[in-house]
């Protein structure tokens, strides 16, 4: 079993729809969880974090830790057609000295016009 | 601008012809690290570094090199490559021990 798991997608939508990406983890040590978006043909570039449980938002994105599923969450509200990427979850351990973060596989998300 | 940097962003070799992949970062950071990802697999770190000449292995180290004697630099050295090495290589780095890694543009690398 992997220690993050995430759905590939693609997921479709229409401009101005909420999406919603999740990912589910089975190590109870993480304790940072971050939203990555990559672009074609670029690298990874951090969209948001989250320290333990609870939700942050910024703008029109939205991250939710659950820490008793063991699932989190990202919500874009007012999609846009330039919000299409592939979006990963990753998580860490804290203290951690490896500086190693652990991905899912990515969801790749399609806004249409 | 603050950024990371990887040469070359393409590369096709052949079995067992020893190359290098260069990585810069222009942020003053402690903290670097290679990964590779695959269809499938996500991102998996290959080799960190602390610090200056401080390295050692991630998940899947086997067939590669890494050094560390600048603070910027942190080269991926393939010895003798394989075809199971071909992949898409990111270089990262970060201030410290820490969520926000900053990502290269990744290399693209086909071993026939």
């Amino acid at each position: 079993q992997k220690e993050v798991e995430q759905d590939p997608g693609p997921l479709s939508v229409p401009e101005g729809a909420i999406v919603s990406l999740n990912c589910t983890y089975s190590n109870s040590a993480f304790q940072y969880f971050m939203w990555y978006r990559q672009y074609s043909r670029k690298g990874p570039e951090l969209l948001m974090y989250t320290y333990s449980s609870g939700n942050k938002e910024d703008g029109r994105f939205t991250a939710q830790v659950d820490k008793s599923s063991k699932y989190i969450s990202l919500f874009i509200r007012d999609s846009q057609p330039s919000d299409s990427a592939t979006y990963l979850c990753a998580m860490s351990v804290p203290g951690g000295a490896t500086n190693k973060l652990i991905f899912g596989t990515g969801t790749l998300l399609a806004v249409q016009p | 601008e603050a950024q990371v940097t990887q040469n070359p962003r393409y590369l096709i070799t052949v079995t067992g012809k020893k190359l290098t992949v260069t990585c810069s970062q222009n942020m003053n950071h402690e903290y670097m690290s290679w990964y590779r990802q695959d269809p499938g697999l996500g991102l998996r770190q290959i080799y960190y570094s602390m610090n200056v000449e401080v390295t050692d292995k991630g998940d899947v180290p086997e067939g590669y090199k890494v050094s560390r004697k600048e603070k910027r630099n942190f080269p991926l050295i393939l010895e003798s490559p394989s075809p199971n090495q071909t992949s898409l290589y990111f270089c990262a780095s970060s201030p410290t021990v820490s969520h926000e890694q900053f990502f290269g543009p990744g290399t693209r690398l086909t071993v026939l």
